[in-house]
């Protein structure tokens, strides 16, 4: 089946660095992806949507300066957290579409979990 | 999106069915019913999708009431590795975004 691999799996840095997570679809191209954060015993929650070769939209509530997402290909998303905080510790998760139309099911990578010390 | 309600846990005895049930009462008539279940420390995994009529594949089947205002997903023989969140979402034709609920904690009883 269609397989989404995210890298790190896992990223320990000191406050105010810049952390990049990177997000492939390995198998299928996918002109859309997603990007999710999940904190401890709570649902993923949506934070932007990619789209390939142009601007990622991003959920209310969501910093777009914070949170840049980069969709330079068909195969690779990145999420890259600028400046990050102990407050964007979280569980960070990437999704992709193998087809167009809401009857398609996504497919998720293992997700990247970020601690900032 | 409509709103999905689960309940927040579920226990099932190991090698038994498990029966997850999801209550969609505002459903529209082109959303279509989404599961997807999130084991711990990973991504969340597609488990089945329809629309109207009753789906079965190799991970699970999913029951679709006549009305369309509730399902069922349904694990005909629950392993340990079957222990996970498991999440009933809504999509909308033409709406590309899933939106996650708090799904029910399914907890498989060896």
């Amino acid at each position: 089946g269609a397989v989404v691999s995210q890298h790190p799996s896992w990223v320990i840095c000191k406050s105010g660095t810049s952390v990049k997570i990177e997000c492939r679809s390995l198998d299928f191209q996918a002109t859309t992806m997603f990007w999710y954060r999940q904190f401890p015993k709570q649902s993923l929650m949506l934070m932007a949507t990619s789209n390939e070769g142009s601007k990622a939209t991003y959920e209310q509530g969501v910093e777009k300066d914070k949170f840049l997402i980069n969709h330079a290909s068909l195969t690779l998303s990145t999420l890259t957290v600028t400046s990050a905080h102990p407050e964007d510790s979280s569980f960070y998760i990437c999704s992709a579409r193998t087809g167009a139309g809401s009857n398609q099911p996504q497919h998720f990578g293992d997700g990247t979990r970020l601690s900032i010390l | 999106d409509a709103k999905t309600t689960q309940p927040n846990s579920m226990e099932s005895n190991e090698e038994e069915p498990v029966h997850l049930p999801c209550n969609h009462s505002t459903i529209s008539g082109t959303d279509y019913i989404h599961w997807y279940r999130q084991l711990p420390s990973q991504g969340p995994e597609y488990v089945i999708h329809g629309l109207t009529s009753n789906v079965n594949n190799r991970m699970a089947s999913l029951a679709i009431a006549e009305d369309r205002k509730s399902s069922t997903l349904i694990l005909h023989r629950a392993t340990l590795r079957d222990a996970a969140v498991y999440y009933c979402i809504l999509r909308m034709v033409g709406n590309e975004k899933l939106t996650f609920g708090t799904g029910t904690r399914l907890t498989i009883i060896p």
